[in-house]
């Protein structure tokens, strides 16, 4: 089973509708980060926690929401989803401890969202 | 802005030859820089690490590159195997992250294809 898992894995919509993708991951890390990605263009950051209390705006949050529901749980949140939110997203955990390689983050398999 | 970006965004090698893949950055306050491989339909994984103190780390069959002076980083893989077609990314992390990895800035990619 995969340390990090987002469901649903494809999603289409339609502009105005309510979407929630889900984070959950089993690696016992604090720090979960989503990442939006979009052909020809690298990976960017929506929002990050660094713990259940922690939430933080990234590079691009505007239209999005963010929920982290407990420390294996991070959600994403459309609230009203337009057509150029359609993307691929990716949940990605990081452990900051020595034990962790400094950046390492561990993604889950992506989240392809097509918003009509 | 100062950005991540690539030479190349395509490279088609014959299996059995060495592959040089090539990363510009032009922020000169990174100092910490990292190359992540991601196959077809899965999310980014962690490949090897430099930090800016180094010029050279190598890994199982990856070499990284690292040269300040004209801002360059590359990834080289021996013996390239058809498993390991998939887009490479490099990402870079400004020195004053305090370590973290929500500051990291991705590339666009290379998209490495294996020809048997």
């Amino acid at each position: 089973d995969a340390d990090v898992t987002q469901t649903p894995r494809n999603r289409i919509t339609k502009t105005g509708k309510r979407i929630m993708l889900e984070c959950s991951q089993t690696k016992g890390h604090d720090r979960m980060y989503w990442y939006r990605q979009d052909p020809g263009l690298g990976l960017r950051l929506i929002y990050y926690s660094f713990d259940v209390k922690d939430i933080n705006k990234g590079e691009i949050s505007d239209g999005y929401s963010v929920s982290r529901q407990a420390q294996a749980k991070f959600s994403l949140s459309l609230e009203s989803a337009i057509p150029n939110q359609t993307a691929l997203y990716f949940c990605a955990t990081s452990d900051p401890s020595p034990r962790g390689v400094a950046g390492e983050l561990f993604f889950g398999e992506g989240s392809r969202l097509t918003v009509l | 802005g100062e950005s991540v970006g690539l030479h190349l965004p395509t490279l088609s090698v014959q299996e059995g030859d060495n592959s040089i893949i090539n990363c510009a950055y032009s922020n000169s306050a990174s100092d910490y820089f990292i190359w992540y491989k991601q196959e077809s339909g899965k999310g980014p994984q962690f490949i090897i690490d430099i930090r800016s103190n180094m010029d050279k780390r190598q890994g199982q069959r990856v070499t990284v590159l690292l040269n300040k002076t004209v801002k360059h980083l590359s990834l080289q893989i021996a013996a390239t195997q058809p498993g390991d077609s998939a887009v490479y990314f490099c990402a870079e992390r400004p020195v004053n992250s305090g370590g973290s990895n929500y500051k990291l800035t991705f590339g666009k990619g290379t998209l490495l294809t294996v020809n048997p």
